[in-house]
């Protein structure tokens, strides 16, 4: 089976500027879970979604946001960006979130 | 206190030797838990998962869970180079479908 995808892997941005990510699951897997990874603060949930329904949210502000398409395919949202947002950014999927996650290769994102 | 800890790095082990880390979890309920590796600047990828009390083997690996203690730990046997790596503990909650994690501990193998 191929393994979670992510696009873009690499993404520069300014200030204030929105950014969207998007994440491929593992066939048949319907649990998608995106997490953000900094040097200071480790690993950080964001969301978790299931059959298109958010089921647990993250301490992150209003401007993360995301969405699960009906074939799985999730998309996360960062709107106004600000510096602290640069980090890198992992999509996980598994056939159930308390189930093994599956991480894809991420998404760094820079905001100049 | 944190969801879950990890006990501190960085942990520096000779090529051969036994590396081991351990993670205390707080959710009582917690019925999953997961050790992965993670290389610099790569994603974490899963080594085991354990969900009942015990030990659970695989190749040169070991997880091992003790819930009344809200306890895992994972020994690295025969330890190698290409151990070298930021180990994550991380742990289901009971009803809330997100898997915390603990800030990690790296590992340095010296050959």
């Amino acid at each position: 089976k191929a393994g979670v995808t992510q696009t873009p892997r690499y993404l520069i941005k300014t200030r204030g500027q929105q950014v969207t990510l998007s994440c491929s699951p593992i066939s048949g897997h319907r649990s998608v879970s995106w997490y953000q990874q900094t040097p200071g603060q480790g690993l950080q949930f964001l969301f978790e979604y299931f059959s298109e329904t958010q089921r647990n949210k993250g301490n992150f502000p209003g401007r993360f946001s995301g969405r699960q398409f009906s074939n799985s395919r999730s998309e996360m949202n960062v709107s106004t960006l600000e510096l602290g947002d640069s980090a890198l950014y992992l999509c996980a999927s598994s056939s159930r979130s308390e189930e093994t996650q599956y991480f894809g290769p991420g998404t760094r994102l820079l905001v100049l | 206190q944190k969801e879950v800890e990890q006990n501190s790095g960085p942990l520096s082990v000779p090529e051969g030797a036994i590396a081991s880390l351990n993670c205390t979890y707080s959710d009582r309920g917690s019925q999953s838990f997961f050790w992965y590796r993670q290389y610099s600047g790569k994603s974490p990828e899963l080594i085991m998962s354990i969900y009942s009390n015990g030990d659970k083997e695989d190749g040169r690996f070991t997880a091992q869970l003790n819930k009344a203690s809200q306890y895992v730990s994972l020994l690295i046997r025969d330890s190698q180079p290409s151990d070298s790596a930021t180990y994550l503990c991380a742990v289901g909650g009971s009803n809330d479908y997100k898997l915390s994690f603990g800030a990690g501990t790296t590992v340095t193998v010296r050959a």
